[in-house]
């Protein structure tokens, strides 16, 4: 299976809103509601940050929030801040494997 | 509260096979439902997805590398281990496990990774 296709960067100021995309196919992402997304600062380990393509687990700030239509989920992130600054990668279920996207590089400017 | 660290060699040679042990504490691989997971990522790359471990001894593989990985569990010792057979320089990556949840096999929290090279 493919990878997803993400942007490779995008920006925003802080207090902005930014949206990253997520294109899949009917395979993946067009296929389950089983979307996740993934936030990875420099040197780290990832870390969930959203699944079920909308749901929050216990801890993430409720500026992050998730959509999906058709065959391209979203993450939004509102109200930014210097330490969402990281690199976002986004993961479907494709029937058994799981697929991850390319990632994107977000950065406050 | 959970945690996962990966441990094995940093430094394969090009056709050897690779051994990498997951321990993990804060869940059992027992509990109907949990999983652990192998993810890697080849340095300024993206994440790979590469297999998977359940409770009930399920295993999935990521189709491009199903015939060089095998995925075990040892639930006693709160061990998961992966191997890689014939490793190959494009291998050379930081491998991470990470606690598998949920209708979708969520993965959090991971494990700090850790970072195999592949060279002769």
């Amino acid at each position: 299976q493919s990878a997803l296709t993400q942007p490779r960067s995008v920006s925003g100021s802080p207090g902005q809103s930014v949206t990253i995309s997520c294109t899949g196919t009917s395979s993946d992402v067009g296929g389950y509601n089983y979307v996740s997304w993934y936030q990875q600062h420099p040197g780290k380990a990832p870390k969930l940050m959203i699944y079920d393509v909308s749901k929050r687990p216990s801890g993430v700030p409720d500026r992050f929030s998730g959509s999906k239509s058709g065959n391209t989920a979203s993450l939004t992130i509102s109200g930014l801040q210097a330490e969402d600054e990281a690199d976002y990668y986004c993961c479907s279920y494709a029937g058994s494997p799981w697929v991850f996207g390319g990632g994107t590089k977000l950065t406050v400017l | 509260q959970i945690t996962l660290k990966e441990s094995g060699p940093t430094l394969v040679k090009p056709t050897q096979t690779l051994t990498l042990t997951c321990t993990f504490s804060g869940f059992s691989l027992s509990t109907s439902g949990v999983g652990v997971g192998w993810i890697r990522q080849p340095p300024g790359k993206a994440l790979e997805w590469l297999a998977l471990i359940y409770w009930d001894d399920d295993k999935r593989y990521s189709p491009s590398l199903k015939s060089r990985l095998t995925i075990t569990k040892d639930t006693s010792k709160n061990q998961v281990v992966l191997t890689m057979t014939n490793m190959d320089p494009v291998d050379t990556a930081t491998y991470y496990c990470a606690h598998a949840y949920g209708s979708g096999s969520y993965l959090g929290p991971w494990g700090q990774g850790t970072l195999v090279t592949v060279s002769s």
